[in-house]
């Protein structure tokens, strides 16, 4: 079935340090690949997405490719800020008919704390 | 335009009781989606209603079920409740299913 594997957290990164979240997905086809970002307290927030190969998103300075090749969508950064201090979660959705219908598959969540 | 709203937020309950939570998706949004997060599964599927059927469901057992009313609002039951039923219940919606879901705040289960 499908899965989603991230990086081990979690991440402390000083305020304008670069970041990279690196996630990698199994299945099958093209699935659409998101990154969503929950603050304490609060539900999930949709960051950005991608649809397919090679696919570029991209949202409040972040940014992921889909790579279908290495079948990687990771999440980068290029200076963090204090409010960027989230759980971030990489998730598929796959193409596999009627069992892909609203299932989001989700990665186990990265915690990043950015200090000032 | 509003977004998914679920009620309540916070919820008490004993073990072997039943609880009921409900999700109103974003208008024009048929699917809604359910998914327990706990810290130790992480964020799991429940199950996916589009025009007040199950379409799709996880690997969860029968105490866990829901329904959605003609109005695309849904509910979901947990009908006796075990202690690991403690989790934080997030619903989400998207127009039928194959689109980008949004996720409302969840509602925070404490089974005592």
């Amino acid at each position: 079935g499908d899965s989603v594997t991230q990086m081990e957290g979690p991440v402390t990164l000083s305020e304008e340090a670069c970041l990279t979240i690196n996630c990698t997905y199994t299945a099958t086809g093209y699935p659409s690949l998101f990154w969503y970002v929950q603050y304490p307290g609060e539900g999930l927030q949709l960051l950005l997405k991608a649809t397919k190969a090679d696919d570029k998103g991209s949202n409040k300075g972040f940014e992921a490719t889909y790579r279908k090749e290495t079948t990687s969508f990771h999440l980068e950064k290029g200076s963090v800020q204090v409010s960027d201090s989230a759980v971030y979660f990489c998730a598929l959705r796959g193409m596999s008919g009627g069992t892909s219908y609203g299932k989001l598959t989700f990665g186990q969540g990265t915690i990043l704390t950015v200090h000032p | 335009k509003a977004g998914v709203t679920q009620t309540p937020r916070y919820l008490i309950k004993t073990r072997g009781q039943q609880v009921t939570l409900s999700c109103s998706p974003i208008s024009g949004h048929r699917s809604v989606s359910w998914y327990q997060q706990t810290p130790g599964q992480g964020l799991q599927f429940l199950f996916e209603y589009f025009s007040e059927t199950q379409r799709n469901k996880g690997n969860f057992p029968g105490r866990f079920s829901g329904r959605q009313f003609s109005n695309s609002r849904s509910e979901m039951n947990v009908s006796t409740l075990e202690l690991g039923d403690s989790a934080l219940y997030l619903c989400a919606s998207s127009l039928t299913g194959v689109e980008t879901q949004y996720f409302g705040p969840g509602t925070r289960l404490l089974v005592l």
